[in-house]
């Protein structure tokens, strides 16, 4: 079963809007990721925060983690049509598996 | 680096039929990850190799499936006598020790009719 959950499940915004998703999960982790998956195509890594970080950047993104509340939030400013994807989180706990949520659908229209 | 390479992209069997995919993971990385992903889901563990050795299966991986990685370098995923229920995709991905990040390869969509 999967253990992320990510909100909202769709999300339209116009090129240079600010686009936010959340992710919320049920057990303790050792890190939490992101990753990017354009139509038919595989998984690519944005961004791993650990579980004793808060606030990670990297370019556009900023990811923040609550382990009290078990939940993230990906953050992606001056949104571009090219960002246009489905955004995962997915969390990893004692094994080498990630558990993924069920993705947030992003289109930034131009 | 070459990145992740999953054959054939794209398989259409009839049902009861077996398929097989292959995954050649990135050249170095002795670790490699076969999930599955449904339509509008997010991708599922099914198992994973260190090497060779076959570390750990999900419940998902019933008996109709069977993963292997010989040589500690490419990797087949077998399924038998398949069903409609594991029309999906099936994603490969690797990485060197588990250390983060995955690296995923474009996966083999599968459909059973």
């Amino acid at each position: 079963s999967q253990q992320g959950e990510e909100d909202p499940q769709a999300l339209s915004i116009q090129e240079g809007e600010n686009a936010t998703m959340n992710c919320s999960y049920k057990t303790s982790i050792n890190n939490l990721q992101w990753y990017r998956q354009n139509s038919g195509r595989g998984l690519v890594h944005l961004i791993l925060i650990r579980s004793n970080e808060r606030e990670k950047h990297s370019g556009r993104l900023r990811v923040t983690l609550d382990t009290s509340k078990k939940s993230s939030s990906l953050l992606i400013t001056a949104s571009r049509a090219a960002d246009t994807a489905s955004y995962f989180c997915a969390v990893q706990g004692g094994s080498e598996k990630l558990v993924f949520g069920k993705g947030t659908k992003l289109t930034v229209n131009p | 680096d070459t990145g992740v390479s999953q054959n054939p992209r794209h398989k259409i069997t009839k049902r009861g039929q077996n398929v097989t995919f292959r995954c050649d993971p990135i050249s170095e990385h002795n670790r490699l990850y076969w999930y599955r992903q449904t339509l509008g889901q997010g991708p599922e563990f099914l198992t994973y190799f260190q090497n060779e050795a076959q570390l750990e299966k999900s419940r998902l991986l019933s008996d109709r499936f069977s993963a292997e990685r010989p040589k500690g370098s490419f990797s087949t995923l077998e399924i038998q006598r398949t069903e409609q229920g594991d029309s999906a995709m099936y994603l490969c991905a690797s990485s060197l020790d588990g250390v983060p990040p995955l690296h995923f390869g474009n996966g083999t969509r599968l459909t059973v009719t």
